[in-house]
């Protein structure tokens, strides 16, 4: 089974600042990686798929990238709505896993 | 629009059973994967099952092997995830999510997500 450790769990920062979340894989995942933006009490949103692809409608501001164990999202300037808890997920191998999220909140 | 409404969720006691339904609309249904994710409350996302478009493929996450069973009806546009014995660990927030691209015989991502039904294990 492949595990997923994102880091840091918090990241606390300011609107405007650039975000940086890092999600590692136990091994090779190719770049069968997403990340997804959860909000309280909502459901999570595809951001980012296979790696660095952003998805339909999501802003330039979140990028991704990395292969094979390592990754990383990138929000260049955040806005207020983009304080959230953020997951990567990997589709290589059964099981699909998730990682355990990192919230980011405001400073 | 694409919409997924999940229903069926509720209180029941452990070693009991659910039947969660997703009824979806606004795409071809028969043409996606569908996939069931579960979120304990205050925690991360944990995938629970996967069935391809045609329903000829079925996976199951470890903790739900041989209880759960998912199953869809293409000439209904609606997913399904019958949970048997039910556990404490069980209790979650169960989302159905419709794949990001069509006649994958691959899972794929998670693009579109319903809203959620709660399942709550207790006595």
């Amino acid at each position: 089974e492949i595990v997923l450790t994102q880091s840091p769990a918090t990241l606390s920062l300011s609107p405007g600042e650039r975000a940086t979340l890092s999600c590692r894989a136990s091994q090779s995942v190719s770049s069968y990686l997403a990340w997804y933006q959860q909000k309280p009490g909502q459901a999570p949103r595809l951001l980012i798929y296979d790696a660095s692809n952003r998805a339909t409608g999501i802003p330039a501001r979140f990028s991704g990238s990395g292969s094979g164990t390592d990754f990383t999202l990138i929000i260049s300037s955040l806005e207020p709505e983009d304080f959230a808890v953020y997951y990567c997920q990997q589709r290589s191998n059964w099981p699909y896993s998730f990682g355990q999220g990192t919230k980011l909140e405001i400073k | 629009q694409v919409q997924l409404v999940e229903s069926g969720g509720g209180v029941v006691q452990p070693g009991g059973s659910l039947r969660l339904s997703c009824a979806a609309s606004g795409f071809t249904f028969s043409s996606y994967g569908m996939h069931w994710v579960r979120q304990a409350p205050g925690k991360g996302l944990e995938w629970v099952a996967f069935i391809r478009y045609d329903g000829s493929k079925k996976d199951y996450a470890d903790s739900v092997k041989g209880r759960f069973t998912i199953s869809r009806d293409n000439s209904k546009n609606t997913l399904y995830l019958q949970m048997n014995s039910l556990r404490a660990e069980d209790t979650a927030m169960y989302y159905c999510s419709k794949e990001d691209d069509s006649r994958s015989w691959y899972p794929r991502y998670f693009q579109h997500w319903g809203q959620g039904t709660l399942v709550t294990v207790s006595s």
